[in-house]
């Protein structure tokens, strides 16, 4: 079981917008502003997408944004595109001893 | 750019140690940044191992910190990671990756990734 939960799965249409939530505790998401997420298409590494909860690298679409309430972080996708079909996992800051921690991740379909 | 690189035997007995290593292009790695090794099993969810920090400080994830050893040599500029004991619980595609800190703990880039197969 992963320390932060994701749904198993989401899917939106093609344009449309979808979220990706990732619960964790007042210990990890919740106490610290630093989770980050990554893309991972089938067969290939992961990737950055969002960091510092909502700040994107260079290179990554703006239709990709992140947020933060209490104990939940969120990645929104707007304008959905068929390459946007991947799983995605969040990442947090854990603390002094846990220090890393992922979600168990979140299939993306594009309908 | 930066690029990181995993190498190692895609067969492990149980038991035996797994022993991999990332080599690092496009960046020196005693100019910062800590260096990290994540797993994923087949099928499953991202598991962070450990890091390391080019001075040789290492961070362990507290359920495998008893069988992991990670260590560092900025002359070839490469880390490498040791895990003992393995079952099949330790077959997984395992990926190195730069981490910007330990509390700013984001991965970029990754390498492709490795997947060893702990089976006799």
């Amino acid at each position: 079981q992963s320390a932060l939960t994701q749904p198993r799965s989401v899917s939106g249409s093609p344009g449309q917008s979808v979220t990706i939530s990732c619960t964790g505790t007042s210990s990890d998401v919740g106490g610290y502003n630093y989770v980050s997420w990554y893309q991972q298409h089938p067969g290939k590494a992961p990737k950055l997408m969002i960091y510092d909860v909502s700040k994107r690298p260079s290179g990554v679409p703006d239709r990709f944004s992140g947020s933060k309430s209490g104990n939940t972080a969120s990645l929104t996708i707007s304008g959905l595109q068929a390459e946007d079909e991947a799983d995605y996992y969040c990442c947090s800051y854990a603390g002094s001893y846990t220090l890393v921690v992922f979600g168990g991740g979140t299939k993306l379909t594009v309908l | 750019q930066v690029q990181l690189q995993e190498s190692g035997p895609g067969l492990v007995k149980p038991s035996e140690t797994l022993s991999l290593t990332c080599a690092v292009s496009g960046y020196s790695i005693s100019s910062g940044y800590y260096w990290g090794w994540i797993r994923q099993p087949p099928g499953k969810g991202l598991e962070w191992i450990g890091s390391i920090y080019h001075s040789g400080s290492t961070y362990y994830n507290p359920s495998l910190k008893s069988r992991v050893t990670i260590s560092v040599d900025t002359s070839k500029n490469q880390f490498s990671l040791k895990l003992s004991s393995v079952t099949a619980a330790d077959t997984a595609v395992y990926y190195c990756a730069r981490q910007k800190e330990m509390t700013n703990n984001w991965f970029d880039p990754w390498g492709q990734g490795t997947l060893v197969t702990v089976s006799s």
